[in-house]
């Protein structure tokens, strides 16, 4: 049982470049979920999907955006990579509020 | 959303039990109470979550009080992988928000 899948999972990029990060998960959840988590840090909300066709802004989405494929796959772009967007990237999905279930993470380097 | 207060680290020692406190004052009447685990390079995972008086599974316990205002992890005779940082989070809606979380070192 695969869970939440992330691709790639390491990617370096020359600032002003652009990127689409894909998480597909195969449990049939409702929700989806993208947060970013720097170097001794929590995790921060970037964007989410409630449900398939939605998408809402987080805490940090700036520099961001997101579109919900359908149910399996909510992908996030960086449409200009600034140094300032290093960090592990995580997919998650929930068919529950509160009980997320986390991909393996991206690590994104923005030279 | 209810903002979440909690240690940001504490120590312990194998065998030991481990009670970990976050506060939510002003926690919401259809607020449930979740507690994640992340180990270094990983994404969180689910602990366990609750709304009221105590639950408990085979990894831990969640001790909750009537005002609902803070809530306690219990992990039962710690060990060297229990090294981790633990996240409480309190909310009902879909824009789920972590805190800083607690980083527990387990010592030998």
């Amino acid at each position: 049982n695969a869970g939440v899948t992330q691709t790639p999972k390491f990617q370096v990029l020359k600032t002003g470049q652009s990127m689409t990060l894909q998480c597909a998960q195969d449990m049939n959840h409702n929700s989806m979920y993208w947060y970013r988590q720097d170097p001794g840090m929590g995790l921060r909300l970037i964007y989410y999907s409630a449900s398939e066709g939605t998408t809402d802004k987080g805490e940090v989405p700036n520099g961001y955006n997101v579109s919900r494929l359908n149910k399996r796959e909510f992908s996030l772009r960086l449409e200009s990579a600034a140094p300032s967007q290093t960090s592990v990237y995580f997919c998650a999905s929930s068919q529950t509020t509160g009980e997320l279930f986390f991909g393996e993470g991206s690590r994104l380097t923005v030279l | 959303l209810a903002k979440t207060t909690q240690p940001i680290s504490m120590d312990s020692y194998e065998g030991q039990e481990v009670n970990i406190t976050c506060s939510h004052n002003n926690i919401a009447t259809n607020d449930y109470i979740t507690w994640y685990q992340q180990f270094p390079s990983q994404g969180p995972r689910f602990i366990i979550q609750g709304y009221k008086t105590k639950v408990t599974n085979e990894v831990a316990s969640l001790f909750i009080p009537a005002d609902r205002k803070s809530s306690t992890l219990s992990l039962p005779r710690v060990s060297l992988s229990d090294t981790a940082v633990y996240y409480c989070l309190v909310d009902s809606s879909y824009k789920l928000i972590f805190g800083s979380g607690t980083r527990l070192l387990v010592r030998p």
